[in-house]
């Protein structure tokens, strides 16, 4: 089955930098990678997602990388807000229509 | 709001007890989840339910029982757990079970077995 690792596991970042968060899957076949946004005492949310046609996306201050080959693929987040302090979690497709989400990333951004 | 409600919020059970967990969707979605989160092992997926059939048991023990008697509705029966089940479960949905579609996830039921 598919097995995703996600890194690192703790982030912190002063406001204004950049963070980037890596994932690797272990199944060639997979093609379609979302990003999760859980916010302290919030739901899991989906704030980006990236489709295997495609090596990069982006959406405002966020974008998502993937290199097929290398399997791994990851998040970018520029100009870093307070705001953006939350868990991320990165999927990938664990076989028949379900996703297997990765360990979670806890970032934390500092004014 | 998402569209998918979670009842209760909070609950604190004995090992002993049976309790239940709610879940309502308001998405017209065909496909309902239940993952577990805890600090071990976050964003756990325990059952899928596709248009009310059960498709998959993430090797989940019994004492975790689901129901889902309609696309809207999903339940978690709960009958003596153990400490170490105490953790944040979290209902979602989605259009059909299909790896492409987005996940929407309730606010969670925050469990603690006593």
């Amino acid at each position: 089955g598919e097995n995703v690792e996600q890194h690192p596991s703790t982030l912190s970042v002063q406001e204004g930098d950049s963070a980037v968060i890596k994932c690797t899957y272990s199944d060639s076949a997979s093609n379609y990678f979302p990003w999760y946004k859980q916010e302290l005492g919030k739901r899991p949310q989906l704030i980006i997602d990236i489709r295997s046609n495609v090596g990069e996306k982006k959406d405002q201050r966020i974008a998502v990388t993937l290199n097929k080959t290398a399997k791994h693929f990851s998040l970018h987040i520029t100009e870093t807000q307070p705001e953006d302090s939350a868990v991320y979690f990165c999927a990938a497709p664990g076989g028949y229509n379900k996703l297997i989400f990765g360990a979670g990333t806890r970032l934390a951004v500092h004014p | 709001e998402t569209g998918v409600t979670q009842t209760p919020r909070h609950l604190v059970m004995g090992m002993t007890n049976k309790k239940s967990l709610k879940c309502e969707q308001h998405l017209g979605h065909n496909a309902m989840y239940w993952y577990k989160q805890s600090a071990k092992k976050p964003l756990e997926l325990m059952f899928v339910y596709n248009f009310k059939e059960q498709t998959e048991n993430n090797s989940v023990p019994s004492r975790f029982s689901p129901e889902c008697p309609n696309s809207s509705h999903l339940f978690l029966h709960l009958h003596t757990l153990q400490p170490e089940d105490s953790a944040l479960y979290l209902c979602a949905s989605s259009p059909t079970q299909d790896e492409r579609n987005t996940i929407y996830f309730g606010e969670g039921s925050w469990l603690t077995v006593v």
